[in-house]
């Protein structure tokens, strides 16, 4: 059972450039929940679904893209990497609870 | 400003002692979790507390949710290497879509 997974798990990129990072689950959580962590902020949300084709903001969206086309996919764009964006992303899905299974985490630095 | 502070930032213990970390706020939370999370892997749930005043117990870990919900700790008996990590706590409110506000996280280094 293979639950969730990101990839890739480590990337780097420059200023400016286009970047997706994956998320896929295996349990058909109906939620899904893109957040990045820093140093002393802990878990910030960037944004949510609460099923296929319905996304919504979380507390830090701007300079991201979310889509979700499909129940278990959940992709998170940066349209134009800036360097405040360095940081690492975990995906997280629950089905109507409020206990999140977390993936493994993606740790992106951008030059 | 975060929703839920957390306290202390960094705990450094030696094995066998015991230690508390504190998530406090001052809304009011329809529940609260815990969660864990080791170098480089995703956060891993460890409780939910629902009740006010609600005490669970794994193992050494004792979590306790505040009377008011506005509060939780976190309290480890004889602590061991093992339980070295981050310790998150979270908050969900009702209404909020299955939305969790996570506070910054307490450190723990158990050392040998």
């Amino acid at each position: 059972d293979a639950g969730i997974t990101q990839s890739p798990r480590y990337k780097i990129t420059e200023t400016g450039r286009q970047v997706t990072l994956m998320c896929h689950q295996t349990w058909s959580h109906s939620y899904m929940f893109w957040y990045r962590q820093d140093l002393g902020h802990g878990l910030r949300l960037i944004y949510y679904s609460a099923a296929a084709d319905i996304t919504d903001k979380g507390e830090v969206p701007d300079g991201y893209v979310v889509s979700r086309s499909k129940t278990e996919n959940f992709p998170l764009t940066l349209e134009s990497a800036t360097r405040s964006q360095t940081s690492v992303y975990f995906c997280a899905s629950t089905d109507l609870t409020y206990e999140q299974y977390f993936g493994p985490g993606t740790r992106l630095t951008v030059t | 400003t975060q929703l839920l502070e957390q306290s202390p930032q960094f705990l450094s213990i030696q094995e066998g002692e015991n230690l508390t970390v504190y998530c406090n706020s001052s809304s009011v939370f329809s529940s609260l979790q815990w969660y864990r999370q080791e170098p480089g892997e995703g956060p891993v749930l460890l409780v939910t507390v629902v009740t006010g005043g609600e005490v669970k117990k794994l193992k050494r870990l004792t979590f306790q949710f505040g009377d008011a919900r506005k509060d939780s700790s976190l309290h480890i008996t004889a602590a061991q290497p093992g339980d070295t990590g981050l310790y998150l706590c979270a908050g969900a409110r009702t209404g909020y879509d299955y939305k969790l506000s996570f506070g910054a996280g307490t450190t723990v280094t158990v050392r040998a």
